[in-house]
C-alpha cells in the first residue's frame, strides 16, 4: 500500500472549516483514500473514503486532486468534539482487509 | 448490536505472566484484527483474520498469538509478558459492501507490564 504524509498537528477555531491535508504521491490506480479519526482513548472511527471523485457524507467531505497525489478532508463546521487524531490511509481493495495506520494529524479545535 | 466488545478494560501484569485479551463482535464480520497503540503513536497491526480458522501476522506479531475458532471471537494471547508490551490494544472487525471496507473498533484494553 502507498505511503501517506500528514502534518503532525493542526489547530482550528470552533465553527470554522477544518481542512486536513494528506500527501500520497505514490498512490496507484487501484488504491482508495480512507480517513479515520481517533478521539482520545477511544478506538478509531471510519469517516469517509474515495477513489478519484470528491465525496461527501454527514461527517465530512473528501477532496482528491485530479492526479490523486494528495487529498483534503474537510470538516465544514468544526466543533470541540472534533478534536482528535485524523488518519489518512491509502489501500487496495484486496481480498483481505489489512489496514496500516500512520501517525496521523492531531487536530485541536479551539473555542 | 453491541458491536465490538473487549475485555478486560484494564490490566496490570507482572513480567513473565500470561494473559488472554478477549474480543467479540456480533455483526457477523469475516475480518477481524488486533492493533496495539503505544503512547503518542499510531496503531500497529499485530495479527488479523479473514475468517474462522484463518489468521496471519501483521507488522508486530512477536510475543503474541491468536486463534479464530468462531466468526465472533478473536482472542489475543500474551505468553510471557514484557514491559515492551505495555500498550493499549484495540480489536476491530470489518466487512465488505461494494467498495466500502469500514472497520469497527472496540473500546480498547489498557495493559501495563511491570
Amino acid at each position: 500500500d502507498a505511503k501517506t504524509t500528514q502534518p503532525t498537528s493542526m489547530d482550528c477555531a470552533e465553527g470554522r472549516a477544518a481542512n486536513l491535508p494528506c500527501n500520497h504521491s505514490t498512490i496507484s490506480g487501484n488504491e482508495y483514500v480512507y480517513w479515520y479519526r481517533q478521539i482520545h482513548s477511544q478506538g478509531p472511527q471510519y469517516i469517509i473514503h474515495g477513489l478519484k471523485n470528491n465525496e461527501t457524507n454527514e461527517m465530512a467531505s473528501l477532496i482528491i486532486t485530479e492526479d490523486r497525489k494528495s487529498s483534503t478532508l474537510i470538516l465544514p463546521h468544526a466543533t470541540l468534539r472534533d478534536t482528535a487524531v485524523y488518519y489518512c490511509i491509502v489501500r487496495v481493495q484486496t481480498s483481505y482487509d489489512k489496514v496500516i495506520f500512520g501517525p496521523g494529524t492531531s487536530l485541536s479545535v479551539i473555542p | 448490536n453491541a458491536g465490538v466488545t473487549q475485555t478486560p478494560k484494564f490490566r496490570i501484569l507482572k513480567i513473565g505472566q500470561s494473559m488472554t485479551l478477549q474480543c467479540t463482535q456480533d455483526m457477523n464480520h469475516n475480518y477481524m484484527y488486533w492493533y496495539r497503540q503505544d503512547p503518542g503513536m499510531g496503531l500497529k497491526l499485530i495479527y488479523y483474520s479473514v475468517g474462522a480458522g484463518i489468521t496471519d501476522k501483521g507488522e508486530v506479531p512477536n510475543g503474541y498469538n491468536v486463534s479464530r475458532s468462531t466468526t465472533e471471537d478473536f482472542p489475543l494471547r500474551l505468553e510471557l509478558a514484557a514491559p515492551s508490551q505495555t500498550s493499549v490494544y484495540f480489536c476491530a472487525s470489518s466487512y465488505r459492501t461494494g467498495t466500502v471496507y469500514e472497520q469497527y473498533f472496540g473500546p480498547g484494553t489498557r495493559l501495563t507490564v511491570t
